[in-house]
């Protein structure tokens, strides 16, 4: 079975800082899909970013880029230029490609923002 | 984006009833719906997926009597927690993926048994 593991239970960052979130997995698979979610105290679940396994690049969204290691099963995500808004849980999340694409959470970060 | 609603957002029932949570996709088709659950401080556990025509597909663990699920269309799963005690309170979340196999998340249901 999968999992996927986030060893960091809180992180804290300066407003306009920057911080990286960690998170491990294991799988036997080499096609699938690396997922960072952001649910802030609404309780909504905001994709972050998203990674194919296949693909060499890290992925990029503005001011939010990972780290992907596939070999050492690595896939952390640096904040740049960190803001108030970006206070909230962060999850990784593993999915399989292909029809089953079940996604299995971390247990998450809380990151916290100060001015 | 894609949106996903479901309702209600919360509800308080007496233990030893049924209640009805629903989960729609506003603006695509969903063959697909997950439901999770979600404890205070906690991850989102997958409890089973919901398939469009067919039955749901429950995790190990997971009671599928108590835990009814129907994907009756391409845009509503619905879960029934029947004869709700008060372990089954927490929060109850879905998504529904898209053709792209991009899953999007409703805003989640508070459920609270008393």
């Amino acid at each position: 079975a999968q999992t996927v593991t986030q060893s960091q239970p809180e992180m804290s960052v300066q407003e306009a800082e920057t911080v990286t979130l960690s998170c491990t997995y294991d799988t036997s698979e080499s096609d699938y899909y690396l997922f960072w979610y952001k649910q802030p105290p609404s309780r909504q679940m905001i994709l972050v970013i998203r990674q194919e396994a296949y693909k060499q690049q890290n992925a990029t969204e503005n001011r939010f880029s990972v780290n992907f290691q596939k070999a050492a099963k690595s896939f952390s995500l640096k904040i740049s230029d960190s803001q108030l808004g970006d206070a909230a849980m962060y999850f990784c999340a593993y999915a399989l490609t292909g029809t089953a694409s079940k996604l299995t959470f971390g247990t998450g970060t809380r990151l916290q923002v100060t001015l | 984006g894609a949106v996903v609603s479901q309702h209600p957002s919360r509800v308080i029932c007496k233990s030893g009833t049924s209640v009805k949570i629903e989960c729609r996709s506003l603006d695509f088709q969903a063959t697909t719906m997950f439901w999770y659950r979600q404890f205070p401080k906690q991850s989102l556990m997958l409890m089973a997926t919901s398939n469009e025509g067919s039955k749901a597909t429950y995790e190990q663990g997971v009671e599928k009597d108590k835990f009814l699920i129907n994907h009756a269309s391409l845009t509503l799963s619905t879960l029934t927690v029947t004869s709700a005690h008060p372990e089954d309170s927490s929060f109850y979340i879905c998504s529904a993926r898209d053709q792209f196999y991009e899953q999007y998340f409703g805003p989640g249901t508070r459920l609270t048994v008393t």
